[in-house]
């Protein structure tokens, strides 16, 4: 069965603490490995899609790497506007590019 | 670029009642849109996907006849919450496919009393 594995489920760091958020996937037939940032009550906010092991991407304090059995999203320095839930996604394959979610890491970044 | 808009952003209604919300690509056509639901604390569950002129494909226990869902044109997708009960009230968002990305509206928060 195919799954995607978001740990940890929360995290709280302090302002200017870096750490890394994990994905974990089990697909067969990957087409691309999606982040997405979701602030709450609102609707996901795209980051970063990739889709080969050794394919990294960066956009301001957010880095995102993928191996052919998980992603991490490194987060250096982080700022409390940085809060929020961090969704990672994977395309199976499928002809439609039906995306598979996992449960999300919320962030917590305290001043 | 790549921005997708929802409308309502949040509606309540009485229970027996129907629900249109409405999805629009604002800057790109899109051949394929997906209609998620997301429940407190939850992640996204895929209800369907909608294809520009061609049936919607409904996700395994989504109940065709209760979401319906029509893709008019390729920058329109609308969601009909039919004979809507308390049980349906959630927060329902829609994405819009470019290339391999999908990009997510800002959610339409439904109230069933």
């Amino acid at each position: 069965e195919d799954q995607v594995t978001q740990s940890p489920e929360a995290l709280r760091l302090q302002e200017g603490e870096s750490s890394s958020l994990n994905c974990s996937y089990t697909v067969s037939g990957l087409r691309g490995l999606f982040w997405y940032r979701q602030d709450p009550g609102k609707g996901p906010e795209f980051l970063f899609t990739l889709y080969s092991a050794g394919e990294e991407k960066e956009k301001e304090r957010l880095k995102a790497t993928l191996t052919k059995k998980e992603s991490f999203l490194h987060i250096t320095a982080p700022k409390p506007e940085d809060s929020a839930t961090y969704l990672c996604a994977v395309n199976y394959g499928g002809s439609q590019g039906n995306l598979i979610f996992g449960k999300g890491t919320k962030l917590s970044v305290k001043p | 670029g790549a921005v997708v808009s929802q409308h309502p952003s949040w509606v309540i209604c009485k229970s027996g009642t129907s629900v249109k919300i409405e999805c629009r690509s604002l800057d790109f056509q899109a051949t394929t849109m997906f209609w998620y639901r997301q429940f407190p604390k939850q992640s996204l569950m895929l209800m369907a996907t909608s294809n520009e002129g061609s049936k919607a494909t409904y996700e395994q226990g989504v109940e065709k006849d209760k979401f319906l869902i029509n893709h008019a044109s390729l920058t329109l997708s609308t969601l009909t919450v039919t004979s809507a009960h308390p049980e349906d009230s959630s927060f329902y968002i829609c994405s819009a496919r470019t290339g391999e990305t999908q990009y997510f509206g800002p959610g339409t928060r439904l109230l069933v009393l």
